[in-house]
């Protein structure tokens, strides 16, 4: 139980377009979502935390208006970049968590590359 | 607000010898630890976790933790370690900030695993 699930894995894409990514809680509900992102050889950073149906809380010095968070449903939630640039290449990872407890659930992380 | 400082980025070991990973946390009335494995190009796997109760937490593949109040410590432990075990390994808090429970993260360690 308690698997999340990334798409897509793997993303290339050209400076100034936008990617969506996803992330799906496949077998409990999701209340709160988490985004991350990791550089190469770095630690998990807190991009912001999101609750279903309500706006994403972003942590500071995280631009909103260019990593726009959805968290439509109990079960899916996406992250845009949008005009992306080369800087943004990097991995993204989401966690899910549900209604009780403090354990979040990883999804395997999208690899974004800008070129 | 909480934090965690992994003192090790990366700790070379030989086959079968035994593993310690350190990790200190911020004092706090309460805590939450988490000690997550993650291999290359992949999401993050919890290992094992301290809510509250026995301070000696078992985890999955072997793996051990000790939660120490007084020194403020909560180190990874492997009696003998294998070449799969070869990974980045990150401890983790559970921080409340703004009305959310966040977790965050150490900056890892890299346990390299030697024939």
């Amino acid at each position: 139980g308690a698997v999340v699930s990334q798409h897509p894995s793997w993303v290339i894409c050209k400076s100034g377009t936008s990617v969506k990514i996803e992330c799906r809680s496949l077998d409990f509900q999701a209340t709160t979502m988490f985004w991350y992102r990791q550089f190469p050889k770095q630690s998990l950073m807190l991009m912001a935390t999101s609750n279903e149906g309500s706006k994403a809380t972003y942590e500071q010095g995280v631009e909103k208006d260019k990593f726009l968070i959805n968290h439509a449903s109990l079960t899916l939630s996406t992250l845009t970049v949008t005009s992306a640039h080369p800087e943004d290449s990097s991995f993204y990872i989401c966690s899910a968590r549900g209604s009780a407890g403090y354990e979040q659930y990883f999804g395997p992380g999208t690899r974004l590359t800008v070129t | 607000a909480q934090s965690v400082t992994q003192l090790d980025s990366q700790v070379p070991v030989f086959e079968e010898a035994p593993v310690e990973l350190r990790c200190n946390y911020s004092s706090s009335v309460s805590v939450y630890l988490f000690w997550y494995v993650q291999y290359p190009n992949q999401g993050l796997q919890l290992l094992l976790k301290y809510l509250s109760g026995s301070t000696l937490v078992k985890g999955i593949n072997g793996f051990e933790a000790e939660f120490n109040k007084s020194q403020t410590s909560f180190h990874l432990r492997k009696p003998s370690v294998h070449i799969s075990d070869t990974a980045e390994y990150f401890c983790a808090v559970i921080t409340s900030s703004g009305g959310y429970n966040k977790l965050i993260f150490g900056a890892g360690t890299r346990l390299a695993v030697h024939p």
